[in-house]
């Protein structure tokens, strides 16, 4: 299976950038998707294919991918930013796979 | 707006079977896949099955292959999860998901609200 891994945790503070890593190999050739989840809600889809937004997504969340690492990044950080992240691919081998998830605290 | 309401969740004892429902508005259910990912209680997101827009290919995460199936109404814009042998590890609350495209290896763009399967004697 296709294994994804995200740092437990990040910290940042209101204003700030945070960046959410998720490493896999050779990550930079699948197409990457980010999830949000605050608790006790469904997730919500905040970057599909590596870098697109959805609607009603603020330009405040972007994405990246190349090599081993792809990175969720998140500017001007907001209190309603703190959630839950989960990085996600498809791959032949395993189909869908997730990462561990990403506990992103705004201090 | 899209809308998806699971239903179906539950208290069962291990072995038991369930089956959980999904029913979709406000797009074309039958051009879309669907899945089911779950979430065991405090733990991290794990996809379980999906099923392509005609319902002619299904797929399965290694550890519920041969206990579920997944199947989709077209007619009546549903899909379901049929789970049987259930264990202790499925209790999670079980998601139904819609692809953003019709062969299952796209993003979730839209997630229902969950429906707790607890399975414990």
């Amino acid at each position: 299976s296709y294994v994804l891994t995200q740092p437990p945790s990040v910290s940042v503070a209101p204003g700030k950038t945070a960046r959410i890593t998720c490493g896999g190999n050779n990550i930079g050739s699948k197409s990457v998707h980010w999830y949000q989840q605050k608790p006790g809600q469904a997730p919500v889809l905040v970057i599909y294919y590596d870098s697109d937004r959805p609607s009603g997504i603020p330009e405040r969340f972007s994405g990246s991918n190349s090599g081993n690492t792809a990175t969720l990044t998140i500017s001007r950080v907001e209190a309603g930013d703190e959630a839950d992240y989960y990085c996600q691919v498809w791959d032949s081998s395993s189909d869908r796979s997730f990462g561990g998830g990403t506990k992103l605290t705004v201090l | 707006e899209v809308q998806l309401l699971e239903s179906g969740g539950g208290l069962v004892q291990p072995g038991g079977s369930l089956r959980l429902s999904c029913a979709a508005s406000g797009f074309t259910f039958s051009i879309y896949a669907m899945s089911w990912v779950r979430q065991a209680p405090g733990k991290g997101l794990e996809w379980v099955s999906g099923i392509s827009g005609s319902g002619g290919s299904t797929y399965y995460v290694g550890s519920v292959k041969g206990r579920c199936t997944i199947s989709r109404d077209n007619s009546k814009n549903t899909l379901y999860l049929q789970m049987n042998s259930l264990r202790a590890e499925d209790t999670a609350v079980y998601y139904c998901a819609k692809d953003l495209g019709s062969d299952g290896h796209a993003p979730l763009d839209y997630w229902g609200q969950g429906t707790l399967v607890t399975v414990s004697s």
